[in-house]
């Protein structure tokens, strides 16, 4: 079965610019999460979608930055206007109800906003 | 409200030495604890969990975890190194009452194998 995807694996755009991660959950997962990582904040929940309904957006830093999911099978991140201190890496990651709470990882988005 | 404290953000090992990765945990409720393994330019890949069965719980490549109540710890091992093993580790709790499904991590340890 395919993982996680996430598309594009490299994003390099300029301050100022609109940029959108996609992710495709694991066919039957329930949940969402989005997840942003950078060496000085670590591993960050930014938010989670429950059958396509966010549940939480507490760690969504700023207005810039939201977050949809249109169907079972997409979910995009969108940042508007980015900012320099947006670079990170953004994981998207995927869990079916029930499962103790296991969550799986996609490769993540590298962003690097110039 | 959970939390997961990684004691040791750097830790290195020779190549065939005992790895010990400490994590200590806080949860108001019975926990699930997780063990999860980021390689260089990857995403975070399972290497075990506990779900209140057995309190040793083994995972993937030879690592294992114990599950100890008292001390609130779920400390990771593996017997002997391996130059494969390293990467960066992160601890991970949620809580098992009905409507928490967020995981959170502690901040990572970075595992360098000495040759």
């Amino acid at each position: 079965d395919a993982g996680v995807i996430q598309s594009p694996r490299h994003e390099v755009t300029e301050m100022g610019q609109e940029v959108t991660l996609r992710c495709k959950p694991i066919s039957g997962h329930d949940y969402l999460f989005w997840y942003r990582q950078t060496m000085m904040r670590g591993l960050e929940l930014l938010i989670y979608f429950n059958n396509n309904v966010p549940i939480d957006d507490s760690g969504m830093p700023e207005d810039r930055f939201s977050a949809k999911m249109p169907n079972a099978s997409f979910s995009t991140l969108k940042i508007q206007p980015s900012e320099p201190r947006d670079s990170a890496v953004y994981f998207c990651a995927s869990r079916k109800a029930g499962e103790y709470n296991e969550q799986f990882f996609g490769p993540g988005t590298r962003l690097t906003v110039l | 409200a959970q939390s997961v404290t990684q004691l040791g953000s750097h830790v290195s090992v020779s190549e065939g030495a005992l790895v010990l990765l400490r994590c200590n945990y806080s949860s108001s409720v019975p926990p699930y604890l997780f063990w999860y393994v980021q390689y260089p330019n990857q995403g975070l890949q399972l290497l075990l969990k506990y779900t209140s069965a057995a309190t040793l719980v083994k995972g993937i490549n030879g690592f294992e975890a114990e599950f100890k109540k008292s001390e609130t710890s779920f400390h990771l091992t593996k017997p002997s190194a391996h130059m494969s093993d390293a990467a960066e580790y992160f601890c991970a709790v949620s809580e098992t009452n009905f409507g928490n499904e967020k995981l959170t991590f502690g901040t990572g340890t970075r595992l360098t194998i000495i040759p």
